[in-house]
């Protein structure tokens, strides 16, 4: 079974302008989740996907961020315009609706840095 | 509303020697636990998870972890540390199922020859 899927691994960008990143999660996996992690913390939740439609946003800063889960597969996380803070790793993780639906799996990340 | 705290941001053990990572969450309802670990330029890999069943959950690589509702921690162990250990560990904890993890800020797991 293949992972979760995340590009790109690593991109570099100066301040105001904008960056996307993509997520491919497991197959049949209806719950997707999208994670920033600054360096030296733990990954802080930004948004909660459930199939195409948002379950949670409330930590997403809408100002700048913005996730779309087209169809229910894959999904696009863009920031614009881009601020120094926001230099981290954003994680991808997702969860099937089978008997182990608290069990999230993981992407490699993509490293932000925002110069 | 959860919250997880990871006692020391760095443990350095000799190899052969206990592995002693600490987490106290608090939940307002019964909790479902986990241990992550991350090893560099890589995603999150789940060591082991607790979801109400027995309170010993013995995980991969080696690792276990207790959970104790009186003490409302969840601390991981390993026997004898190896030099792969080396790593960073998560603690997360999470409501119900298919919730949001909110996760603990980690503790950087050296191990010396």
């Amino acid at each position: 079974e293949a992972g979760v899927a995340q590009s790109p691994r690593y991109k570099i960008i100066e301040k105001r302008q904008s960056v996307a990143f993509w997520c491919n999660p497991i197959s049949g996996h209806a719950t997707l989740y999208w994670y920033q992690q600054i360096l030296g913390q733990g990954p802080k939740l930004l948004i909660q996907f459930q199939n195409n439609g948002v379950v949670d946003d409330s930590q997403l800063p809408k100002d700048r961020f913005s996730a779309e889960r087209l169809k229910g597969v894959d999904s696009t996380l863009k920031i614009q315009p881009a601020k120094l803070e926001d230099s981290a790793v954003y994680l991808c993780a997702s969860s099937s609706r089978g008997p182990k639906t608290y069990e999230q799996y993981f992407g490699p990340g993509t490293r932000l840095t925002v110069t | 509303a959860q919250s997880v705290t990871q006692l020391g941001s760095h443990v350095s053990v000799s190899e052969g020697a206990l592995v002693l990572l600490r987490c106290n969450y608090s939940s307002s309802v019964p909790p479902y636990l986990f241990w992550y670990v991350q090893y560099p330029n890589q995603g999150l890999q789940l060591l082991l998870k607790y979801t109400s069943a027995a309170t010993l959950v013995k995980g991969i690589n080696g690792f276990e972890a207790e959970f104790k509702k009186s003490e409302t921690s969840f601390h991981l162990t390993k026997p004898s540390a190896h030099m792969s250990d080396a790593a960073e560990y998560f603690c997360a904890v999470s409501a119900l199922t298919s919730t949001p993890l909110v996760f603990g800020k980690g503790t950087r797991l050296s191990v010396i020859a």
